[in-house]
């Protein structure tokens, strides 16, 4: 089985950075992805790793390290439509229904003026 | 412009009764996925395709069936529907390979009484 686990909530301040991690246990790792999702919303897809390292988008930022089962997802100035919830997710060979994702309960990201 | 679409954003059914939710996406995608969102819970994978008429479960398949006999139309029915049931759920579509990200329709918010 997969475990993922993330904060539950987190409040950051309008202009501020802001880091969201995620820990993860599972067998035959094939990628990592962040989703965001705003209240009432489908949820968006944000950023994908498979390689150890830091993948950059703008904003935001994802890090992955796969010895360690970690990874996390940086907002730079952040923007008061930031406002969230932000899915860790892990695809797995033989989990998540052997090619789903399975997911982190969110990181409700609350932001602050 | 990629597009999942999920027939019924809000339903209400009785206990008992057959429901059917249908997903449509017109992207081409070999992969369709039906999860549930719940508070506390996150998002849990019900069931999922990789072809037409090929059908896998998911962690939570129990009370649930799917149908999918065209490429783009994955359909997700309770049989009997029970009130632990009243849930969000979530279609989602992607393209084969590791790093697809999936794709999610508006949601279909069903309550059943």
């Amino acid at each position: 089985g997969q475990n993922i686990d993330q904060p539950t909530e987190m409040t950051a301040t309008e202009g501020a950075i802001v880091q969201i991690n995620c820990t993860y246990q599972t067998s035959g790792f094939n990628g990592l992805f962040w989703y965001q999702q705003h209240a009432g919303e489908a949820p968006t897809f944000l950023s994908y790793n498979v390689l150890d390292g830091l993948e950059e988008k703008g904003r935001f930022s994802s890090f992955l390290s796969r010895s360690k089962g970690y990874s996390y997802l940086l907002l730079k100035e952040l923007q008061m439509k930031d406002s969230a919830s932000y899915l860790c997710a892990v695809r797995a060979f033989s989990g998540g229904g052997a090619d789903g994702l399975t997911f982190g309960k969110g990181t409700h990201l609350i932001i602050q003026p | 412009d990629v597009k999942v679409t999920q027939s019924s954003r809000y339903l209400v059914k009785r206990t008992g009764e057959k429901v059917f939710l249908e997903c449509v996406q017109d992207m081409d995608h070999e992969n369709m996925f039906w999860y549930r969102q719940d508070p506390g819970l996150g998002l849990r994978l019900i069931y999922f395709s990789y072809d037409v008429k090929m059908k896998e479960k998911g962690d939570i398949p129990e009370g649930y069936s799917v149908s999918r006999e065209k490429k783009e139309r994955f359909s997700l029915i309770l049989e009997s529907a029970s009130t632990n049931q009243t849930s969000m759920y979530l279609c989602a579509s992607r393209t084969g390979g590791p790093a697809g990200e999936l794709f999610f329709g508006e949601g279909s918010r069903l309550t059943v009484l």
